[in-house]
């Protein structure tokens, strides 16, 4: 799985757009692009996914570059419970042998500030 | 999204004894995987846990130490055996929506060996 390499911390201010980047420049074709959250003490929390083409749902909305190197999950309005650490991960879809497993690095601390 | 429970959240043990950890999913998953977190770190995969299959080991785990069950498309056991300090950790479980390509989180369980 390629690695990916993200802020180690960011702060935001509350009410205003979070923009948390990933590089992800050894990305292979059928890779997709992943975001997940882990609020303090608590299970890890699906935000979104996207292999090329930019992705909105109700939580976040990401941006995937066209050469696929790196994203941006934007959080449009952020909160204070947004304050989280965010993991962007790359992953072989499930259907594949050895696929769907998620590997995780250092994540990004996003603190929302009032 | 499916609904994840795991079984204990917490646990102290003594060392050299076992534990282990449920996890039930409210729907059929094919593909479950179970997670450690130790203290402050990131989360670290230790093995794929497929219906009808063995579980698949991640490198520096192995089965005598981690023995895992999946004897069916709803629950997954994960025992942590011959326990020591360094055992400490959280461990979580997680299943994958193959479909929507989605993999949700357990709770964790929170394990401290003295």
């Amino acid at each position: 799985d390629a690695k990916t390499t993200q802020p180690t911390s960011m702060d935001c201010a509350e009410g205003r757009a979070a923009n948390l980047p990933c590089n992800h420049s050894t990305i292979s074709g059928n890779e997709y692009v992943y975001w997940y959250r882990q609020i303090h003490s608590q299970g890890p929390q699906y935000i979104i996914h996207g292999l090329k083409n930019n992705e909105t749902n109700e939580m976040a909305s990401l941006i995937i570059t066209e050469d696929r190197k790196s994203s941006t999950l934007i959080l449009p309005h952020a909160t204070l419970r947004d304050t989280a650490v965010y993991y962007c991960i790359v992953r072989f879809p499930s259907s594949i042998n050895q696929g769907g497993k998620l590997i995780f690095g250092q994540g990004t601390e996003l603190s929302v500030k009032p | 999204s499916a609904v994840i429970s795991q079984k204990p959240s917490r646990d102290i043990c003594q060392r050299g004894t076992s534990l282990t950890i449920q996890c039930q999913v409210d729907s059929q998953v094919t593909m479950m995987f179970w997670y450690r977190q130790q203290p402050g770190q990131s989360l670290t995969l230790i093995a794929t846990a497929n219906q009808g299959s063995e579980a698949t080991y991640e490198s520096g785990f192995v089965i005598d130490k981690f023995p895992i069950s999946r004897p069916n498309l709803t629950f997954s056991t994960l025992t942590v055996s011959n326990m020591s300090p360094e055992d400490s950790s959280i461990y979580l479980c997680s299943a994958e929506d193959r479909q929507r390509r989605e993999q949700y989180f357990g709770p964790g369980t929170r394990l401290t060996v003295t």
